[in-house]
C-alpha cells in the first residue's frame, strides 16, 4: 500500500541535474517526506527529509510544493556513482516505510 | 559510529533447512526493523520492535518465521523450514525517533538463497 507514485525510471546525463518527481497527494500533516536510495547489493541510504519547507544538504535538495502534494528530489549534479534506485516515501513515527518501486536512475557517461 | 551490523551476508541452504539471520543495530537506537526484499522490488516491513517488545508483527509469515531481540539490542530472524520462496534480501534497520521524525539506518542485508 505505498502512498507514493514515482516513475519507474529516468536517465540523466553526466554533470547535469537529476531531478527525481514522487506524487504524494494522500500525505497528512503530521508526514515527513524521507528520500532513499538503494545501490546495487546495498541497503537502502538516506538521502534527505522533510516536512513543509524546501530543505538542501550535500547530497541533494528537496523540494517539496506548497499544498505538499509532491516532491522532487534534485541531484544538482549527477555523477556516475549516483546510479541506483530512489525511494520517496511519507511517514510520521508510528506509521510503516513503505517503499513501493521506486525510481531506477540512471546515470550516462 | 559503526552502523547497523548483519551477518551472515549470505546464505545458501537447501529447502526445508532452517537458518538464521543476525542483527546489531546502532548503539542506542531503541526501534529495530526486519524487511525483506524480493528482486526488483523495494522492502517490506516484517516486523518491528521497540525495545524487546515486538510491535508490529503483522506482515511476518508466523508459521515458518520468528524473531527475538533479547534484552532490547540484537536480535535474530530465523525461518523454519525455508521454502525455495524464501530467496530473498533480508534486511535490518535501526532508528531513534524525535517526535514524528524517524530515520531508519539500514544494513547491507544477507541474501538468502533457497535451493
Amino acid at each position: 500500500d505505498a502512498k507514493t507514485t514515482q516513475p519507474t525510471s529516468m536517465d540523466c546525463a553526466e554533470g547535469r541535474a537529476a531531478n527525481l518527481p514522487c506524487n504524494h497527494s494522500t500525505i497528512s500533516g503530521n508526514e515527513y517526506v524521507y528520500w532513499y536510495r538503494q545501490i546495487h547489493s546495498q541497503g537502502p541510504q538516506y538521502i534527505i527529509h522533510g516536512l513543509k519547507n524546501n530543505e538542501t544538504n550535500e547530497m541533494a535538495s528537496l523540494i517539496i510544493t506548497e499544498d505538499r502534494k509532491s516532491s522532487t528530489l534534485i541531484l544538482p549534479h549527477a555523477t556516475l556513482r549516483d546510479t541506483a534506485v530512489y525511494y520517496c516515501i511519507v511517514s510520521n513515527a508510528g506509521n510503516q516505510f513503505y517503499f513501493g518501486t521506486g525510481t531506477s536512475l540512471t546515470v550516462i557517461p | 559510529e559503526a552502523g547497523v551490523v548483519q551477518s551472515p551476508r549470505y546464505k545458501i541452504i537447501e529447502k526445508k533447512q532452517p537458518v538464521a539471520f543476525w542483527c546489531n543495530p546502532i548503539s542506542g537506537h531503541n526501534t529495530l526493523y526486519w524487511y525483506l526484499q524480493n528482486l526488483g522490488q523495494g522492502p517490506e516491513l516484517l516486523i518491528r520492535y521497540e525495545n524487546e517488545e515486538a510491535v508490529d508483527d503483522s506482515q511476518l509469515p508466523k508459521d515458518r518465521f520468528s524473531a527475538e531481540r533479547l534484552k532490547g539490542v540484537d536480535s535474530t530472524l530465523k525461518i523454519q523450514p525455508a521454502e525455495l520462496g524464501d530467496s530473498a534480501v533480508y534486511l535490518c534497520a535501526s532508528s531513534t525517533r524525535t517526535g514524528n521524525y524517524n530515520e531508519q539506518f539500514f544494513g547491507p542485508g544477507t541474501r538468502l538463497t533457497v535451493l
